[in-house]
């Protein structure tokens, strides 16, 4: 069965202070694997896709990598406004003709100033 | 580009009654999901078109929940009746279509849907 864990649920650092964010996934066939950002009352705000392992992508403080297993998010001296749920999510490439994204149950980070 | 369009934003109802949500997603999108968001979980697949055909409804409650779109774009979701365990955010989002090298799906701002 296609599954994505999170960790940890929750995260508080002080600004400037780096972390990393882990989801670690078991699909048949990796087809993409998704980093979304949720501000409370809002919906998820696209930020990533990785496609194979070893890839990465960078935007600002943060940079999501890829491996066989897992996709870690670092985040690099972080500010308050970093503040969210972090959301990973997976698509299934062989066992699925539909393209379903399957979420993790997210991260909250807060970032005190 | 204008993103994922729902309405309403907030709807509180009684146990036993109707509701509906709408969604427009972004234009010449052919994938369009519904998701359930309850409280502290992540996304829950509802339902997934590609263009006006469903193609996973799985873990859609049937016997309660319905969804359909018209002519490929626009999208409704109905219950009826509403349980209390349906109080979520139901989030609609679209993508350009799974076969594509570019499938991120992009989210409307979600329904609040709370039922007493």
């Amino acid at each position: 069965e296609d599954q994505v864990t999170q960790s940890p649920e929750a995260l508080r650092l002080q600004e400037g202070e780096s972390s990393s964010l882990n989801c670690s996934y078991t699909v048949s066939g990796l087809r993409g694997l998704f980093w979304y950002r949720q501000d409370p009352g809002k919906g998820p705000e696209f930020l990533f896709t990785l496609y194979s392992a070893g890839e990465e992508k960078e935007k600002e403080r943060l940079k999501a990598t890829l491996t066989k297993k897992e996709s870690f998010l670092h985040i690099t001296a972080p500010k308050p406004e970093d503040s969210a749920t972090y959301l990973c999510a997976v698509q299934a490439g062989v066992s699925s003709n539909t393209g379903k994204l399957i979420f993790g149950q997210g991260t909250t980070l807060q970032v005190k100033p | 580009e204008a993103g994922v369009a729902q309405s309403p934003r907030y709807k509180i109802i009684e146990k036993r009654q109707s509701v509906a949500f709408w969604c427009n997603p972004i234009s010449g999108h052919a994938t369009l999901y519904w998701y359930q968001q309850i409280l502290g979980q992540g996304p829950k697949l509802l339902i997934q078109f590609q263009n006006n055909g469903v193609v996973d409804d799985s873990q859609l409650p049937k016997d309660r929940f319905s969804a359909e779109r018209l002519k490929g774009v626009d999208s409704t979701l109905k219950i009826q009746p509403a349980k209390l365990e349906d109080s979520a955010v139901y989030l609609c989002a679209s993508s350009p279509g799974w076969h594509t090298r570019n499938t991120e799906a992009f989210f409307g701002q979600g329904t609040r849907l709370t039922v007493v």
